[in-house]
């Protein structure tokens, strides 16, 4: 199975503060990456596919880049509505991969 | 507006069975390959089971192969999970999710407890 080596674990910014958050896998995986945000006590919701493609209706401050092994997140000008926990997938093979996740928290 | 609306969880005991449902509206259901998510409580997210749109093509995470079938009607517009030989570590809220990649909607999802 590939695995999904996420990074940081945990995360505290400020408000209009740019966030990074990485995700590695352990071999290529072609850009098939997703991204996810899951806000306390709600489902999760799909942010990014295909590494760097914004899902619909995903706020344009959210980006996702990288290639092969080595991917990321940034937010832009954090919002308090960006608090969450944030979680990359891999589909390049089965299973799906899921890396541990970031949970982001206002400073 | 797209709807998945998970049920059949609850208490149950190791080694028992439990079989979960998901109905779907607002889109073409037929149309799209369906999935099984977990996650534990506190804990990240895990691909449970896959299954195409006509169901052709059927996949399972390890941990469950040989113990849970993915299965959908869809005349009914309803994804199943039937879950057997259940154990402590399937104890698990259990998301539906469109798609055959990523997953772009999720239900509310359902909580499946296993002890005794």
């Amino acid at each position: 199975d590939i695995q999904m080596t996420q990074s940081p674990a945990s995360l505290s910014a400020s408000l209009g503060e740019t966030v990074t958050i990485e995700c590695r896998a352990s071999e290529d995986i072609y850009s098939n990456l997703a991204w996810y945000q899951q806000k306390p006590g709600n489902s999760p919701q799909l942010l990014i596919y295909d590494a760097n493609s914004l899902a619909d209706g995903v706020p344009s401050r959210f980006s996702g880049s990288g290639s092969g092994t080595q991917y990321s997140l940034k937010i832009n000008s954090l919002q308090s509505e960006d608090v969450a926990s944030y979680f990359c997938q891999q589909y390049n093979n089965y299973p799906n991969t899921f890396g541990a996740g970031t949970k982001l928290e206002l400073k | 507006e797209v709807q998945l609306v998970e049920s059949g969880g609850g208490l149950v005991q190791p080694g028992r069975s439990l079989k979960l449902s998901c109905v779907a509206s607002g889109f073409t259901f037929s149309n799209y390959g369906m999935n099984w998510i977990r996650q534990a409580p506190g804990k990240g997210l895990e691909w449970v089971a896959y299954i195409s749109s006509g169901s052709s093509y059927i996949y399972y995470a390890e941990t469950v192969k040989g113990r849970f079938t993915i299965s959908r009607d869809n005349a009914k517009n309803t994804l199943y999970l039937q879950m057997t030989s259940l154990r402590s570590e399937d104890t698990a809220l259990y998301y539906c999710a469109r798609g055959r990649l990523y997953f772009d909607y999720w239900g509310q999802g359902v909580m499946v407890t296993v002890s005794s």
